[in-house]
């Protein structure tokens, strides 16, 4: 298997722009995990989901962000309208639950900076 | 609100064995404790987990106190590509558990 897929890797965008992220989950994984790391507040649980259906969305910042899961291979995360302060790497992690491993698979991150 | 607590970071020399500590004092019984590190800029990698016995495996050892309230991370010759940030968390295997990190250990190995 290929792994957690994201998309894209780096992405620069100016304040006021829309941003959307996003996260092929490992085939046959049915929790999906968006995260937000920076140096100051670490790494942070968004939102995840449970059989493409969201389970806890506490950790969302603000309503500028959303999240959707359409189907069991697809994820995205949106910033409308993005902020300076939004700029983080942004991790997607999907697990086998309940999974008696249950190993915790990240991607490589989308690191996004808003001007 | 993550339940572990960490030291921030830790020194240990090149080829010597790293014991990361973590506490855990309000582990449930259900609870397991998992370890994760984060190499630089990479998405976090799962090392080892155990529920209340003594764990190996070709990573690490994981050892957890009888009453579960803390546990050590082993690496046993550690390398200079074992410096890394440590992560320790405790979670069910419930589908709706939250998997929360802490600010975990940041590991120096020393030449």
């Amino acid at each position: 298997d290929a792994g957690v897929i994201q998309s894209p890797r780096h992405e620069v965008t100016e304040m006021g722009q829309e941003v959307t992220l996003r996260c092929k989950p490992i085939s046959g994984h049915n929790s999906l995990f968006w995260y937000r790391q920076t140096m100051m507040r670490g790494l942070e649980l968004l939102i995840y989901f449970n059989n493409n259906v969201p389970i806890d969305d506490s950790g969302m910042p603000e309503d500028r962000f959303s999240a959707k899961m359409p189907n069991a291979s697809f994820s995205t995360l949106k910033i409308q309208p993005s902020e300076p302060r939004d700029s983080a790497v942004y991790f997607c992690a999907s697990i086998m639950t309940p999974a008696n491993t249950g190993e915790l698979f990240f991607g490589e991150g989308s690191r996004l900076t808003v001007l | 609100d993550a339940k572990t607590t960490q030291p921030p970071s830790m020194d240990c020399a090149e080829g010597r064995a790293a014991n990361l500590p973590c506490n855990h004092s309000t582990i449930s019984g259900n609870e397991y404790v998992y370890w994760y590190r984060q190499i630089h800029s990479q998405g976090p990698q799962y090392i080892i987990h155990g529920l209340k016995n003594n764990e190996t495996n070709e990573m690490a050892s994981l050892i957890i106190t009888e009453d579960r309230k803390s546990s050590t991370l082993i690496l046993p010759h550690a390398t200079l590509r074992d410096t890394a940030v440590y992560y320790c968390i405790v979670r069910s295997s419930n589908r709706d558990d939250k998997i929360i990190f802490g600010k975990g250990t940041r590991l120096h190995i020393l030449p």
